[in-house]
């Protein structure tokens, strides 16, 4: 089966850290560029970050550059999301999905979420 | 980058048809992008439908209803998710998004909250 697990989320002060993983199984996961896409408490989705297969190349939303990082590490098939100068606005279940650019660039498969809330 | 607009909601009787609209805001061409539909129910995430491009470059889901199709409105500017016989399990939130070449990034539509009445 076809799985990503997101973890890490937490409760965390404004201006803290956090750091979001996301276990892939079922597929090549070395294979894929893989994204970040949040959606705040009652409101729409919204595209974070992604990174190509090696780790080589990464883009992010302008609102989250030079305070979060995506990495992954293929050996252990997990992708990685590190939070930095977190704002409240940061507040928001954070889901890692699969892009399949032999398939249209669709992000075919997601994650269940983890939350991430950032308040005093 | 491009701006996605969807209507916030729109409801329609169980067995009628629906079109979803995703309109692009000016300066960008709907027939320059892939337009992607995803479905998100309440307490789950999101779901890929389907993608349009153009007739010959469409795509659906794996085990998505042929009840779903997807289309462009030149004259809107704005790509369209067509629902035919609407059933009850349709209601949900419905986003279209797009990759942006140039800025090497991926934009949402706020996304249509879809009621089956």
């Amino acid at each position: 089966e076809v799985l990503l697990v997101e973890s890490g989320g937490d409760l965390v002060h404004p201006g803290g850290s956090l750091r979001l993983s996301c276990t892939a199984s079922g597929f090549t996961f070395s294979s894929y560029w893989m994204s970040w896409v949040r959606q705040a408490p009652g409101k729409g989705l919204e595209w974070v970050a992604n990174i190509n297969q090696d780790g080589s190349e990464k883009n992010y939303v302008d609102s989250v550059k030079g305070r979060f990082t995506i990495s992954r590490d293929n050996a252990e098939n997990s992708l990685y999301l590190q939070m930095g100068s977190l704002r409240a606005e940061d507040t928001a279940v954070y889901y890692c999905a699969r892009e399949n650019r032999n398939w249209a660039d669709v992000f075919d498969i997601w994650g269940q979420g983890t939350m991430a809330t950032v308040s005093s | 980058q491009p701006v996605l607009t969807q209507p916030s909601s729109h409801s329609a009787s169980s067995g009628a048809s629906v079109r979803l609209t995703c309109m692009l805001s000016s300066g960008f061409s709907v027939g320059d992008f892939w337009i992607r539909w995803y479905q998100q129910k309440p307490g789950n995430p999101p779901r890929f439908l389907l993608y349009y491009h153009s007739d010959s470059n469409k795509g659906q889901g794996s085990g998505v209803p042929s009840r779903f199709s997807g289309s462009n409105d030149a004259s809107a500017n704005a790509g369209i998710l067509r629902i035919s016989g609407l059933q009850p399990e349709d209601e949900a939130d419905y986003y279209c998004a797009t990759w942006h070449t140039n800025s090497k990034t991926v934009v949402f539509g706020g996304g249509t909250k879809l009621t089956v009445l």
